[in-house]
């Protein structure tokens, strides 16, 4: 079966810092696509970024950054100095490549970044 | 390009009312899905329709739950009766559905069932 587990739930830091959101995934097939999301305080679900299981070169834009191991099952979210425009939940979620878009999310890390 | 809009914004009614939300996704989009994010929790798949069919409603209670997607655009998620425990976001999003397509959400509708 799919899952998706964000062990931190809330994650606190001072501006400029910088922070990683942990995700590990598990999952029985061998093409899927992982993505992360963000959603602040206005409720929207803002897509960051999508890789899939083929591809598991690092990516950066601009201060965010993504490590995708499929060794481990993880793909971890970083955010570099930090600013308080970060501050929002931020979701991890998976989803079979084949024939669907459907996306099953982890539960979710709040990040309260403060000035 | 023009988001997944969504109504209302805001819903509060008593239990064993019933209520209704509308969903009307990105131009061009055939799959749609309607997802319940409880407070502190992750959102979870309702239902996901491809055009206007049914892909996968295996979550959803249809004992009080039921959703439409008429001539494969605009959707309704219809809930009757309310429980306390439906209290929830109501998020729709669409996408492509060519498999591994980014979901794009509405801002939800936030059902409070007092």
């Amino acid at each position: 079966a799919q899952k998706v587990t964000q062990a931190q739930t809330e994650i606190s830091v001072v501006e400029k810092e910088d922070v990683t959101l942990d995700c590990v995934y598990e999952t029985r097939d061998t093409t899927y696509y992982l993505f992360w999301y963000k959603q602040p305080p206005s409720g929207e679900l803002v897509f960051l970024i999508r890789r899939n299981s083929f591809d598991e070169q690092n990516e950066i834009s601009g201060r965010y950054s993504w490590n995708f191991q499929k060794s481990t099952s993880s793909f971890n979210f970083t955010i570099t100095a930090s600013q308080v425009v970060d501050s929002a939940v931020y979701f991890c979620a998976l989803s079979e490549a084949r024939n669907t878009d459907k996306l099953i999310f982890g539960t979710g890390t709040r990040l309260q970044v403060f000035p | 390009e023009a988001g997944v809009a969504q109504s209302p914004r805001y819903k509060i009614i008593e239990k064993r009312q019933s209520v209704a939300f509308w969903c009307n996704p990105i131009s061009g989009h055939a799959t749609l899905y309607w997802y319940q994010q409880i407070l502190g929790q992750g959102p979870k798949l309702l239902i996901q329709f491809q055009n206007n069919g049914v892909v996968d409603d295996s979550q959803l209670p249809k004992d009080r739950f039921s959703a439409e997607r008429l001539k494969g655009v605009d959707s309704t998620l219809k809930i009757q009766p309310a429980k306390l425990e439906d209290s929830a976001v109501y998020l729709c999003a669409s996408s492509l559905g060519q498999g591994g397509s980014p979901l794009h959400f509405g801002n939800g509708t936030r059902l409070t069932v007092t």
